[in-house]
């Protein structure tokens, strides 16, 4: 049982390019959230979802999208990085309303030049 | 709007000292709360819940929290720090038909050998 996975840990890109980070888990888990930790800041959500093809708006948005085909992965996409995206990505999961204690992965650390 | 508060943004201690971290929230209605610990380079991980019940829950690793309702508080306590206690610790609310967590901004704790 991994629980929560992210890959990759960590990652360097330019200004300008693409990437995708991957969340897995195996908890048979209905929400899941990813989340970006900058220091002061505190945990703010970029984007979640309750359910497989279900996807919302969290605090911060912009720039990102997301994608959940399947019930057990969340997709998290930076179509062009900015620097303002350096940060450490974490992406979370839950049961949902009755049991909403989100359980989390181990962070992409992310770095744009 | 809902939010949460965490009264000290870093705290510094001597082994062996008595530790309260403050949480207030605002919302009037059914609230489940939570603590989280991070350790240094590491993810969020759960350090105690309170859903309903006996306001004063216990937690992994000595600590425990007070549920005051009248006073909108979920303070976190521990009667005697270690080393090993120093990381951050994040409040965070589940309140209403939100569907998402509302974390507090986290409190740094250093605990001195």
């Amino acid at each position: 049982n991994a629980g929560v996975t992210q890959t990759p840990k960590f990652r360097v890109l330019k200004t300008g390019q693409s990437m995708t980070l991957l969340c897995a888990q195996d908890m048979n888990h209905e929400y899941m959230y990813w989340y970006r930790q900058d220091p002061g800041m505190g945990l703010r959500l970029i984007h979640y979802s309750v359910g497989e093809g279900t996807t919302a708006k969290g605090e911060v948005p912009d720039g990102y999208n997301v994608s959940r085909l399947k019930k057990q992965n969340f997709l998290l996409g930076l179509e062009s990085a900015a620097p303002s995206q350096t940060s450490v990505y974490f992406c979370a999961s839950s049961y949902g309303t009755s049991r909403p204690e989100q359980y989390f992965g181990p962070g992409t650390r992310l770095t744009v030049t | 709007a809902q939010s949460v508060s965490q009264h000290n943004h870093h705290v510094i201690l001597s082994e062996a000292a008595s530790l309260e971290l403050g949480c207030n929230y605002s919302y009037g209605g059914t609230v489940n709360l939570f603590w989280y610990v991070q350790y240094p380079g590491q993810h969020l991980q759960l350090l105690l819940k309170y859903f309903s019940g006996d306001p004063l829950v216990k937690g992994i690793k000595g600590f425990e929290a007070e549920f005051i309702k009248s006073k909108f508080s979920f303070n976190l306590r521990k009667p005697s720090v270690q080393w090993s206690d120093t990381a951050e610790y994040f409040c965070a609310v589940w309140a209403g038909n939100n569907r998402k967590l509302i974390w507090g901004l986290g409190t740094s704790l250093a605990v001195n050998p």
